[in-house]
């Protein structure tokens, strides 16, 4: 079946440093999406990214979507503490009938001042 | 409002025992899901409904059994409890490809 993986598991940063998180699919995506979940909460949608290639930046955040649709990164600039919490990627195939999301395996950021 | 709410927030129970977790939401999407995170925050769809029709039904024990007994809710039934089904699960629903999730069923068998 499909996997999604996602390097690292862990990382702990000082404030200011940069971060980067990888996703990696086993098999080509229509689509990639993107969810924060913050400790003790829920994930929380952030973007989609669907074209070949697509970049896409929402203020210190940007999400790279690869070439082959099969890989793609969010980089995070400057970390502040309000980024803690871990992120996962989700890969979208469609099914025929449906759209399948298959979350990565996660990682989870610590920031620390 | 919330968007996507569940009950109970969290349940505590015993070895063997039945029990049931509630979602609902309120944002008119077709379909709703159900997710279990376990220990390591992996989160790994269960079921997926759309317009109260079972679509996606992964390899899940079939002492979990979901119902769906009209669009906005998808209800979990889970018969004989194992040490094994402590975890977070999840409600969510979407209308395109966005997923919006419900806050957690923290579940502890004993």
């Amino acid at each position: 079946g499909q996997q999604v993986m996602q390097i690292p598991q862990y990382q702990h940063v000082q404030e200011g440093e940069d971060f980067t998180t990888y996703c990696n699919s086993s098999t080509t995506l229509s689509n990639i999406q993107w969810y924060k979940q913050r400790p003790g909460g829920h994930p929380v949608f952030l973007i989609q990214l669907v074209k070949s290639g697509e970049v896409k930046k929402q203020k210190r955040l940007t999400f790279q979507f690869g070439e082959a649709k099969k890989n793609s990164s969010l980089h995070i600039t400057a970390t502040q503490t309000t980024d803690v919490g871990t992120y996962f990627c989700a890969g979208s195939i469609n099914t025929g009938t449906a759209s399948k999301l298959t979350f990565g395996t996660g990682t989870r950021l610590q920031v620390t001042l | 409002d919330t968007a996507v709410s569940q009950t109970p927030k969290y349940l505590v129970t015993q070895m063997g025992n039945d029990k049931s977790i509630k979602c609902e939401q309120n944002l008119g999407h077709d379909t709703m899901y159900w997710y279990k995170q376990d220990s390591k925050k992996f989160l790994k769809i269960m079921f997926s409904y759309n317009n109260k029709e079972l679509i996606i039904n992964e390899t899940v024990p079939n002492r979990f059994s979901p119902k769906s007994p009209d669009k906005a809710h998808l209800n979990l039934h889970i018969n004989s409890l194992e040490l094994g089904d402590s975890a977070v699960y999840f409600c969510a629903s979407s209308q395109t490809e966005t997923q919006y999730f419900g806050p957690g069923t923290r579940l502890l068998v004993l």
